[in-house]
């Protein structure tokens, strides 16, 4: 079946650190793949996605390439900031409507 | 921008007794909600979908007459609970939008029965 894993938080980091959130995947076809990002007391929020191989989803200073061969969408930032600090989630989505499947969550924590 | 409110974001109750969860589309109005569920360090896993005057769809192994859900209007979609148990205490989120690049998410209701 479809599946995400993500690996275990907390990451910690100080502030200005490289980070990196591993993703992969399972799937059947060829998976939309996204991350999500939930703040403190706050709904998640679509961060960046990419819907085909080799695509390059960015926002915020976030990016994540869509690796078909290794099955991977991994988080990157090259400097995190204290306001980084939230929940990821990696999510993939394989019919064309709504249904995300969801890696468990990774948090991370940025201290100055 | 579109805001997704849940209510109550956490409720504690005893072990028998009914939970409804509210989840409101404020600024907009959504056809369809989804339901998920967290369990502690796992992954959110879609419950249900709920279509506004209709039937909500179950996911495969969620118990539709443990879970109802009821979308009577545009901007509501309720879950609630039945003759909870200690099992069923999670951490309930909602969706509401269209293709899942605009779906907006609730801040979670966090259930508790003793």
């Amino acid at each position: 079946g479809n599946s995400v894993t993500q690996m275990e938080g907390p990451v910690t980091l100080s502030e200005e650190a490289f980070l990196t959130i591993n993703c992969t995947y399972t799937a059947t076809g060829y998976p939309s793949l996204f991350w999500y990002v939930q703040y403190p007391g706050e709904g998640l929020q679509l961060l960046l996605k990419a819907t085909k191989a080799d695509d390059k989803g960015s926002n915020k200073g976030f990016e994540a390439t869509y690796r078909k061969e290794t099955t991977s969408f991994h988080l990157e930032k090259g400097s995190v900031q204290v306001s980084d600090s939230a929940v990821y989630f990696c999510a993939l989505r394989t019919d064309g409507y709504n249904k995300l499947i969801f890696g468990a969550g990774t948090r991370l924590a940025v201290h100055p | 921008g579109a805001v997704v409110s849940q209510h109550p974001s956490w409720v504690i109750c005893k072990s028998g007794t009914s939970v409804k969860i509210e989840c409101r589309s404020l600024d907009f109005q959504a056809t369809t909600m989804f339901w998920y569920r967290q369990f502690p360090k796992q992954s959110l896993m879609l419950m249900a979908t709920s279509n506004e005057g209709s039937k909500a769809t179950y996911e495969q192994g969620v118990e539709k007459d443990k879970f109802l859900i009821n979308h009577a209007s545009l901007t509501l979609s309720t879950l609630t609970v039945t003759s909870a148990h200690p099992e069923d205490s999670s951490f309930y989120i909602c969706s509401a939008g269209g293709t899942a690049d605009v779906l907006t998410f609730g801040a979670g209701s966090r259930l508790t029965v003793l």
